[in-house]
């Protein structure tokens, strides 16, 4: 069964900075292309970037309101996925979810995680 | 403002038909990349009801239906049911920015 479990939301103040990890499971993680999505408290669901296979570089690509402060990276000895949030601001409140790229669906997100609150306060 | 426009709600009755609307433009959907719907069920994560447009994952029922045509794609539910009271929101891939996915602003389901 595939699992991913968010964690390292908090509170934090603007312009601080934050570490959010997805553990992965039930999937050969080294394969899978993997993204964030995130979604401000009562509003839509907005796309945050997307990482590639280590054997295709790890190339990410990133939304334009956080393209410069966001960074997504992955450790496949520990099938965790990370998203490095600096220069944070108010409008990055949000739930912040971890998800599946997958690539047999059309590149649809397959499986998403629980999810984990990132509050930015002024 | 999102790229993708959707109705902000719909509603039906129980065994009603439904029919959430999707509009993009030459950049997204008219460009023939792959549309995608999402349903996010109160306070929990959304999860994926149909994908390429007219493709349902296993364990989705058959009442859920996806079409593309143009620059627009639609998501039909038949035989309405309580449980589809829900969050829908599409996805696509657009090309006018650097490689970007986007969403739909979202529509909400209510079933009356």
């Amino acid at each position: 069964e595939v699992q991913l479990v968010e964690s390292g939301g908090d509170l934090v103040k603007s312009g601080g900075a934050l570490r959010l990890s997805c553990a992965a499971s039930g999937f050969t993680f080294s394969k899978a292309w993997m993204s964030w999505v995130r979604q401000a408290p009562g509003k839509g669901l907005e796309w945050v970037g997307r990482i590639k296979t280590k054997s295709e570089g790890g190339t990410t690509d990133y939304a334009a309101p956080v393209k410069g402060r966001f960074t997504i990276s992955r450790d496949e000895s520990k099938n965790t996925l990370y998203l490095q949030m600096n220069s944070l601001k108010t409008e990055d409140t949000a739930v912040y979810y971890c998800t599946t790229v997958e690539q047999w669906l059309l590149r649809a997100l397959g499986y998403w995680g629980q999810g984990t609150l990132v509050t930015v306060s002024s | 403002q999102s790229v993708l426009t959707q109705p902000p709600s719909v509603s039906g009755a129980p065994g009603q038909r439904v029919t959430i609307s999707c509009t993009g433009n030459s950049s997204n959907i008219g460009a023939g990349y792959d549309v995608h719907w999402y349903q996010q069920l109160p306070g929990t994560a959304p999860k994926l009801l149909i994908y390429g447009s007219s493709n349902r994952p296993s364990g989705v029922p058959d009442r859920f239906s996806g079409s593309k045509s143009g620059t627009s794609a639609s998501l039909a539910i038949t035989g309405l049911q309580a449980e589809d009271e829900a969050d829908y929101y599409c996805q696509s891939y657009d090309s006018s920015l650097s490689e970007t996915w986007v969403f739909g602003g979202g529509t909400k389901l209510t079933v009356l």
